[in-house]
């Protein structure tokens, strides 16, 4: 089965620095991939996923992505926090020879500094 | 149209009691997820509907555990004799297809006494 492994529960930074939140999978085939987003008091979003094609994936509120397939992983950054970026971000993997099941890492709360 | 939609939004329940979580899942959506998240940690997969084939039960914990989906509409997760260890949130999900963007509910929050 797969794993997800987000590195750091918990992520700090200052409003205007860069946000890097980290995301390795286990599988040697490589996965589709996905980050949503949990902001307080709601329900996950899509934020971003890459399937095939270009391995920089961008998404809503300037995030984007890079699949590495050589370090198996799907770091998410932008390139400058704002306040309203704090949330708890989750990484997710599903298998392209089944699709059926997802895999999330155990999540990543950001919180932005003013 | 409206999103996904859950209820209860919030359920306490003595030990031993049966629960009912429902989900309204995103008209047209043929493909929905249960998961469940216990405080602190991920999603953990339990269940997937898709279509009208035969669900995808392999990551339900227990036999206390089943759920149903009305063709490609409503679908319930039941809890049979719940534990104390069954505490977390129960999310649910809809998608266009198997592994398309899936879609939230806000979540049943449940606590078993």
């Amino acid at each position: 089965a797969q794993s997800v492994t987000q590195l750091g529960s918990h992520v700090s930074v200052s409003e205007g620095a860069l946000v890097l939140l980290r995301c390795n999978y286990s599988s040697s085939v490589p996965p589709y991939l996905f980050w949503y987003v949990q902001y307080p008091n709601q329900g996950l979003q899509l934020l971003l996923k890459y399937t095939t094609g270009a391995t920089l994936v961008k998404g809503i509120n300037g995030f984007e992505a890079e699949f590495k397939k050589s370090e198996t992983s799907f770091h998410l950054t932008k390139p400058s926090a704002h306040m309203s970026d704090a949330a708890e971000y989750f990484c997710a993997v599903s298998e392209r020879s089944n699709f059926n099941k997802f895999y999330f890492g155990s999540g990543t709360k950001l919180n932005v500094k003013p | 149209g409206a999103g996904v939609s859950q209820s209860p939004s919030n359920k306490v329940t003595e030990k031993g009691k049966d629960v009912e979580l429902r989900c309204d899942p995103i008209s047209g959506h043929t493909a929905l997820y249960w998961y469940r998240q216990r405080l602190g940690q991920g999603l953990e997969f339990l269940i997937y509907f898709q279509g009208n084939s035969a669900p995808d039960k392999s990551g339900l914990p227990s036999d206390r555990f089943s759920a149903e989906r009305t063709g490609e509409s409503v679908s319930t997760l039941t809890i049979q004799r719940t534990q104390q260890e069954d505490s977390a949130v129960y999310l649910c999900a809809s998608g266009a297809g198997a592994g398309e963007t899936q879609y939230f509910g806000p979540g049943t929050r449940l606590l078993v006494l």
